[in-house]
């Protein structure tokens, strides 16, 4: 079964730092891009990072730059993002989730994020 | 950024009637490359992650039930459910995946009249 699992979240005051993982299986990690989008309370979804299969290609909305830090550790099959400076504004869940990817005519073309975890809380306040 | 604004913001049906949500990108999510608009719908209960429906405007997700079908073209898209199930009741979101940061409508609260 393709899973996407969660983990590290919690309080943290503000300036503090977290560090989340996404533990993927069922699936060849290494080979798919991978995405964090969170989700204030009672808010919409908001995109945060992307990382590509090898890690040599990270992306990063303007309001978490130079901030957060997406890598992945293929060994492990295990997506992370390590927060600093963290705000009150960032509390939210934090998805991780897969991009999506049909494969025609020998190449790829990406179709969405396929598979979602099921989220982690961060909570920054003091 | 590309900005997406989806109509209306509620939306109350009764079971069995059409539901439509529509959702507009600021510019065109056309990918020149394979000729598909990078537009996707997601429902997302409550307590649960969103769920990819709908991809390239108008491609059901495996395992999505044939009452939702997705249309649009350029900067203009429309989620429509032709029936409507007790089990729909949602939000839902369009999304553009055509250049980072990939947006995503503010959402659509899918209620039983």
């Amino acid at each position: 079964e393709v899973q996407l699992v969660e983990s590290g979240g919690g309080l943290v005051q503000p300036g503090g730092s977290l560090r989340l993982s996404c533990a993927a299986s069922g699936f060849t990690f290494s080979s798919y891009w991978m995405h964090w989008v969170r989700q204030g309370p009672g808010k919409g979804l908001v995109w945060v990072s992307r990382i590509n299969g090898d890690g040599s290609r990270t992306t990063y909305a303007d309001s978490v730059k130079g901030r957060f830090t997406i890598s992945r550790d293929n060994a492990k099959n295990t997506l992370y993002l390590q927060m600093n400076s963290l705000r009150a504004e960032d509390t939210a869940v934090y998805y991780c989730a897969r991009a999506g990817r049909i494969e025609v005519a020998d190449n790829y073309y990406y179709n969405g994020m396929d598979v979602w975890g099921q989220g982690t809380t961060v909570t920054v306040s003091s | 950024d590309i900005v997406m604004t989806q109509s209306p913001d509620s939306l109350a049906v009764s079971l069995g009637e059409r539901a439509t949500i529509n959702c507009k990108s600021s510019q065109s999510v056309l990918y020149s490359s394979n000729n598909e608009n990078y537009l996707t719908w997601y429902q997302q209960k409550p307590g649960q992650p969103p769920k990819l429906l709908i991809y390239w405007a108008s491609t059901r997700e495996s395992g999505v039930p044939d009452r939702f079908s997705g249309s649009g073209s350029g900067t203009d898209f429309t989620l429509t459910i032709s029936s409507l199930q007790a089990e729909d009741v949602a939000v839902y979101y369009c999304q553009q995946y055509y250049t980072t940061p990939y947006t995503f409508g503010q959402g659509t609260k899918l209620e039983i009249k």
